[in-house]
């Protein structure tokens, strides 16, 4: 089936950096890439719809400038927290969409515990 | 706005019952829905989708039922394994696919 990886799959950062998070479809292309925050306990949070080539569309309260997004090919996508605080720490989820279809696959999440 | 909430936060079943979880949409015009499974710290599993034009599909164990005049959407899972134990989100869409919207979950536990 469809694969979606992420990667890092976890990563620890100090207050003030930056981390990039990578997401890859594998076997298919993916016009469109999705990223989600999630929260313990708590449904997944849209942030942002990501088309290849384009700039990416970002849902009411994310801040662009902080949450940056590249969709440079058909199958990459990636986010950077810049200037990370402790309160960016959660789990990161993309999504992408099958190009010639419309399932969309998600992939398996990036831990950020920004300390 | 459009949201898409779900009934229960927690079921609880018996290993080799059937489950059914629920789930309530606000979009009248959302066309496609989607179920997913996650398993803690992991990202969703796909488990099965339905188009707005169509009331059942039917995977394997898993059944989803669309009632579109009360914006209702169901999970059924026949004969719950431990392994199901998981949360459950429904999630909807307008335009076949596009920005899905999802629900706030429901955690499934499989008794033995």
């Amino acid at each position: 089936g469809a694969v979606v990886s992420q990667h890092p799959s976890w990563v620890i950062c100090k207050s003030g950096t930056s981390v990039k998070i990578e997401c890859r479809s594998l076997d298919f292309q993916a016009t469109t890439m999705f990223w989600y925050r999630q929260f313990p306990k708590q449904s997944l949070m849209l942030m942002a719809t990501s088309n290849e080539g384009s700039k990416a569309t970002y849902e009411q309260g994310v801040e662009k400038d902080k949450f940056l997004i590249n969709h440079a090919s058909l199958t990459l996508s990636t986010l950077t927290v810049t200037s990370a605080h402790p309160e960016d720490s959660s789990f990161y989820i993309c999504s992408a969409r099958v190009a010639s279809g419309n399932t969309i696959y998600f992939g398996e999440g990036s831990w950020l515990t920004v300390v | 706005g459009e949201s898409v909430g779900l009934h229960l936060p927690t079921l609880s079943v018996q290993e080799g019952d059937n489950s059914i979880i629920n789930c309530a949409y606000s979009n009248s015009a959302s066309d496609y829905f989607i179920w997913y499974k996650q398993e803690s710290g992991k990202g969703p599993q796909f488990i099965i989708d339905i188009r707005s034009n169509m009331d059942k599909r039917q995977g394997q164990r898993v059944t989803v039922l669309l009632n579109k005049t009360v914006k209702h959407l169901s999970l059924q899972i026949a004969a719950t394994q431990p392994g199901d134990s998981a949360v459950y989100f429904c999630a909807d869409s307008t335009g076949g696919g596009n920005k899905l919207t999802f629900g706030t979950g429901t955690q499934l536990k499989v008794e033995l």
